[in-house]
């Protein structure tokens, strides 16, 4: 079963507004971390930000805040301000235990456009 | 600091060869991933290893084996190449128990099987 699902394949967004990105997941641990990734064209893997499953406090990372929805199993990435360098995609992940075994999994991804 | 090194960057290989693409991080960490990349199929795990010694399999394992070697070590290897694992490999590493809970990635190896 998918445990990330992210239905947005590509979004568009105007230079300074926001823009929410949707990530659903899918566990029956109570213990889990959710965490979002910037892939640029450059390829490289960049951490935004983290919400642990225990936190009551929805995440904040400068312009990047986590909308963490715990009953509706979603942590969708909000980004302020929309930036031209903000344009890659993103992904978003999910840390659980199987089989006694911690490991991450990830969505299929979203590319933000930023246009001017 | 390096972090995460994975070595080759990029590789061309024929159908049939094998060839080890090499992971090693520096931050002590536990954990330690392999995943590939495709358009439109985001990062799949190939194999992953939560402490040395120990290796299970992720989402897409056939035609892969792994080695922890030891703690700092992750090596992840093709025994016959085939035209569908063209595709970009990443490996990461992390210790969830730490002040930081993400998980930091090398830079990726770009494998072309012809």
């Amino acid at each position: 079963a998918q445990k990330i699902t992210q239905t947005q394949p590509g979004m568009f967004v105007q230079e300074k507004e926001a823009v929410t990105l949707d990530c659903t997941y899918d566990t029956s641990d109570q213990s889990y971390g959710l965490f979002w990734y910037k892939q640029p064209s450059s390829g490289e893997m960049i951490f935004l930000i983290y919400q642990g499953s225990y936190d009551e406090q929805n995440a904040t990372e400068g312009r990047y805040s986590l909308n963490f929805q715990k009953a509706r199993k979603s942590a969708n990435l909000v980004i302020s301000a929309s930036q031209l360098g903000d344009s890659a995609m993103y992904f978003c992940a999910m840390r659980d235990i199987e089989g006694g075994s911690e490991k991450l999994v990830f969505g299929k991804g979203t590319k933000l456009t930023v246009n001017p | 600091n390096a972090g995460v090194t994975q070595t080759p960057k990029f590789q061309v290989l024929k159908t049939g060869q094998s060839m080890t693409l090499q992971c090693a991080q520096d931050m002590n960490h536990n954990s330690m991933y392999w995943y590939r990349q495709d358009p439109g199929m985001g990062l799949r795990l190939i194999y992953y290893s939560a402490s040395e010694g120990t290796t299970d399999k992720g989402e897409v394992p056939n035609g892969y084996n792994v080695s922890r070697l030891n703690k700092r070590e992750f090596s992840l290897r093709l025994e016959s190449a085939a035209p569908s694992q063209t595709s970009v490999y990443f490996c990461a590493s992390s210790e969830p128990g730490q002040g930081s809970p993400e998980a930091f990635f090398g830079q990726g190896t770009r494998l072309t099987v012809v």
